[in-house]
């Protein structure tokens, strides 16, 4: 099984450029969330679905879209970035039914600059 | 009071040396809780959960203390592969079960 797998890796943008970050799971989850870590900041959620079909805000939606666009699949948009959107990104994943003791499996992070 | 936090240390200590990390949350209904690994330039991966009787893996012990809002992590005869950065996970309570990240725990073991 790949697990939770993202594209791209990496990712230079020039201020005001939209992308998409791509994320899928092959372990039939239902959770999917959208990170971004910056140094002595910790992992910050964005947007989360807690299953096919719904979305929810986290703690740092602000110029951010999401769509989960199947079970396996939930996309991170930026439509305009801005230099404060520089950052890693991890997607996640967790558990086949919704409980409190899921562990989350993270794919290996996309690394955004935006100039 | 931040909703989850950590000392961001670093803890630096010799191999074989026992260390200690605590992570204090703010929410008394949180209801789970967890100890991730997370590797210099790496995805974060999950070590241990968390019990209310606490729990033990080989040389790591977990243990959550209610009254005082705080998860504790202990590592016994560190070894120079545990330098990593430990996040704490709080679970909020509810049931969409959002987890919340501290900032992270430097440890630096060496020779």
């Amino acid at each position: 099984n790949a697990g939770v797998t993202q594209t791209p890796k990496f990712q230079v943008l020039k201020t005001g450029q939209s992308m998409t970050l791509q994320c899928a799971q092959d372990m039939n989850h239902n959770s999917m969330y959208w990170y971004r870590q910056d140094p002595g900041m910790g992992l910050r959620l964005i947007y989360y679905s807690a299953s096919e079909g719904t979305t929810d805000k986290g703690e740092v939606p602000n110029g951010y879209n999401v769509s989960r666009l199947n079970k396996r699949e939930f996309s991170l948009r930026l439509e305009s970035a801005a230099p404060s959107q520089t950052s890693v990104y991890f997607c996640a994943s967790s558990g086949e039914v919704l409980a409190a003791y899921n562990e989350q499996f993270f794919g290996p992070g996309t690394r955004l600059t935006v100039l | 009071r931040k909703e989850v936090e950590q000392d961001p240390g670093p803890f630096n200590v010799p191999e074989g040396a026992t260390v200690a990390f605590n992570c204090t949350y703010s929410n008394s209904a949180s209801q789970s809780f967890f100890w991730y690994r997370q590797d210099c330039r790496k995805e974060p991966k999950l070590l241990m959960s968390v019990y209310s009787s606490g729990n033990e893996d080989g040389r790591f012990t977990a243990q959550l203390n209610r009254a005082s809002q705080y998860i504790s992590l202990l590592i016994r005869d560190s070894k120079l592969s545990d330098s990593a950065t430990y996040l704490c996970v709080v679970m909020r309570p509810g049931g969409s079960y959002i987890p919340t990240f501290g900032r992270g725990t430097s440890l630096i073991v060496h020779p």
